[in-house]
């Protein structure tokens, strides 16, 4: 079993939908975890930390289970320019970041 | 701020040549890491570095060497570059361990 299991798409959308994203993660230990957004062939970028209350930053929100390892992005009104991967990320017990494989998101006009 | 700077950005190699890939931060950051991305694997970790003259080995180590002589420096070496050492070479750093990273711009690197 992979250490961080995403659901690879492709998610086609429409612009102006609202398309959630699903992670699941095998190390109960883990204690910080991420969202990263990685257009093509070019470097992966920090989107947003995820807590343990939820939190939000602009239409983006993520969510963490820590019961079921699991942990969510939810994205509201699609914009064109949010067409990326999505790299869920969870912070091993032995100091090292775990990506997952990405869900690749393409909003269409 | 620079961030972290990969040098070079584009590099195609001959069976068999060596070359060191350079990554540099200007944010003091303590941990260091190398990743190779290929279609299809996501990224994987080679070797990591957890402070200045401390190197570990990561997911994929074989065929690479790493240095960390300086702080700011974390240097990824091919000794004799192979084709399956084609892919695109991401360094990371980060301040803490509860922190995520951040990363350079990447180096293409083709071996034929």
């Amino acid at each position: 079993r992979k250490e961080v299991e995403q659901d690879p798409g492709p998610f086609n959308v429409p612009e102006g939908a609202t398309v959630a994203f699903n992670c699941t993660y095998s190390n109960s230990a883990s204690q910080s975890f991420f969202w990263y957004r990685q257009d093509c062939r070019k470097e992966p970028k920090l989107l947003m930390s995820v807590y343990s209350s939820g939190n939000e930053d602009g239409r983006f929100t993520a969510q963490l289970n820590r019961a079921s390892q699991y942990i969510s992005l939810l994205i509201r009104d699609s914009k064109l320019s949010d067409s990326a991967t999505y790299l869920c990320v969870v912070n091993s017990n032995t100091g090292k970041l775990i990506f997952g494989q990405g869900t690749t998101l393409q909003v269409k006009p | 701020n620079a961030g972290v700077t990969q040098t070079p950005k584009f590099r195609v190699l001959k069976t068999g040549q060596s070359m060191t890939l350079l990554c540099a931060q200007d944010m003091n950051h303590e941990y260091m890491y190398w990743y190779r991305q290929d279609p299809g694997m996501g990224l994987r970790l080679i070797h990591y570095s957890v402070g200045e003259g401390t190197t570990a080995k990561g997911e994929v180590p074989d065929g690479y060497n790493v240095s960390r002589l300086k702080k700011q420096n974390f240097l990824l070496g091919l000794e004799s570059a192979a084709p399956s050492q084609t892919s695109v070479y991401f360094c990371a750093s980060r301040a803490h361990l509860n922190y995520g990273y951040t990363f350079g711009s990447g180096t293409r690197l083709t071996v034929v």
